[in-house]
């Protein structure tokens, strides 16, 4: 595609309920990132997809959360058992690296997770 | 754990007066990059530094790496409406790819 898309773009859930954030990265790039950012800061890492496989989540906050990226493109970022914390803007990027080190990263457009 | 400061918080300056934010890493960097994020998107790529001591520019804007490859600055000459917006800088290094960004610099410009 054209760029990084996420979906939902926004989302409300009642504290306890489960989400699933989407991320469609930039056809053929080989990196995925996820990061949390929270109103007035930065983006914060929280985990890292070379193609299918999962290198590095030592970002994630609790095990509360999981990604995922079956096939090597589409991404699901999921968060069990939502709690007020939780709640901030989930952006997902893509990169064309293929190793480590690092290289220009794609951002989509977010996901704005409210818990109430 | 690696950290990136960046300094100011906050800038206000009238339209046409220069603009600089600062950027310091607690550990050597492999390569920094600078985004933008207008208010309510999401962050833009700008350009990135991998050098020592290197400098790049992009017609107003000016960006240095430090020759410790520790720091680095984002410099704006003459300021326009359309700078507006949140400036970061993100310090590579994790040995996976991961950026560590900074808090930012919100700009705001004064017509």
């Amino acid at each position: 595609g054209a760029g990084v898309s996420q979906s939902p773009r926004y989302k409300v859930a009642k504290r306890g309920q489960d989400v699933a954030l989407r991320c469609d990265p930039i056809s053929g790039h080989v990196s995925l990132f996820w990061y949390q950012q929270a109103l007035g800061q930065g983006p914060e890492f929280l985990t890292y997809f070379q193609n299918e496989a999962q290198l590095d989540k030592s970002g994630l906050p609790s095990d509360r959360f999981f990604a995922e990226r079956p096939e090597g493109s589409v991404s699901t970022l999921k968060i069990q058992r939502t709690q007020q914390e939780d709640s901030a803007v989930y952006l997902c990027a893509s990169s064309n690296l293929a190793g480590p080190g690092t290289d220009t990263q794609y951002f989509g457009p977010g996901t704005r997770l409210t818990v109430l | 754990g690696q950290q990136v400061m960046q300094i100011p918080q906050y800038q206000h300056v009238q339209e046409g007066e220069d603009f600089t934010t600062y950027c310091n890493s607690s550990t050597t960097l492999s390569n920094i990059q600078w985004y933008k994020q207008r208010p309510g998107g999401h962050p833009v790529f700008l350009i990135q530094l991998v050098k020592s001591g290197e400098v790049k520019k992009q017609k107003r804007l000016t960006f240095q790496f430090g020759e410790a490859k520790k720091n680095s600055s984002l410099h704006i000459t003459a300021t326009q409406t359309t700078d507006v917006g949140t400036y970061f800088c993100a310090g590579g290094g994790g040995s996976q790819g991961n950026l560590i960004f900074g808090k930012g610099t919100k700009l705001s410009v004064k017509p």
